[in-house]
């Protein structure tokens, strides 16, 4: 089982600001690495796929990066309607992994 | 629009069963591999299990093997998760979910499944 840790674990910042989340693989995931966005009481949404390919509606503010075992999450100006728990999924292999999450929250 | 319903969760005692649905619409569900997820109260979130077009290729993650089921019927566009042996670590919401090559692109909206005595 492919193990994915995330870091940091809760990132504190204000609104306008560049978010930077990574996530790292335990063995290589090639370029099969998605990016979630989880509201409180709400399903997760898919923000990215195939590591830096935004999914369909997302706003160019988000992108992705990395291949093999590191991978970025980068939000470059948050806007509000982006605090929110992201959470990295790799589907290189079976079974399917998430990391643990990583909180944007508001400073 | 791409609409994914779950239902059936609810309370069961350890070692009891329970039956999920997830009623599919706004896309052609016998295409799409499909998969159940879950997360448990303030926890990650972790995939079950996921299920091919035609029903025939199934996997599950080690936790649940041998005690849930995943089925589907094509003719009612609609995902099944047959809960068996419940154990109070299986208590979680339950989603499914259209799988996109082995990313999740749609979700439903959870239902919970409450394992207690």
């Amino acid at each position: 089982e492919i193990v994915l840790t995330q870091s940091p674990g809760t990132l504190s910042l204000s609104p306008g600001e560049r978010a930077t989340l990574s996530c790292r693989a335990s063995q290589s995931v090639r370029n099969y690495l998605a990016w979630y966005q989880q509201k409180p009481g709400q399903a997760p949404r898919l923000l990215i796929s195939g590591a830096s390919s935004r999914a369909t509606g997302i706003p160019d503010r988000f992108s992705g990066s990395g291949s093999g075992t590191d991978f970025t999450l980068t939000i470059s100006r948050l806007e509000p309607e982006d605090f929110a728990v992201y959470y990295c999924q790799q589907y290189g292999s079976l079974p399917r992994t998430f990391g643990q999450g990583t909180k944007v929250a508001i400073k | 629009e791409v609409q994914l319903v779950e239902s059936g969760g609810g309370l069961v005692q350890p070692g009891g069963s329970l039956r999920l649905s997830c009623a599919a619409s706004g896309f052609t569900f016998s295409n799409d591999w499909m998969t159940w997820l879950r997360q448990a109260p303030g926890k990650g979130l972790e995939w079950v299990a996921n299920l091919n077009q035609g029903g025939s290729e199934k996997y599950f993650v080690d936790s649940v093997k041998g005690r849930f089921t995943i089925s589907r019927d094509n003719a009612k566009n609609s995902l099944y998760l047959q809960m068996s042996s419940l154990r109070v670590e299986d208590t979680a919401v339950y989603y499914c979910a259209r799988d996109s090559k082995g990313t999740f692109d749609s979700w439903g909206q959870g239902t919970l499944v409450t394992v207690s005595s």
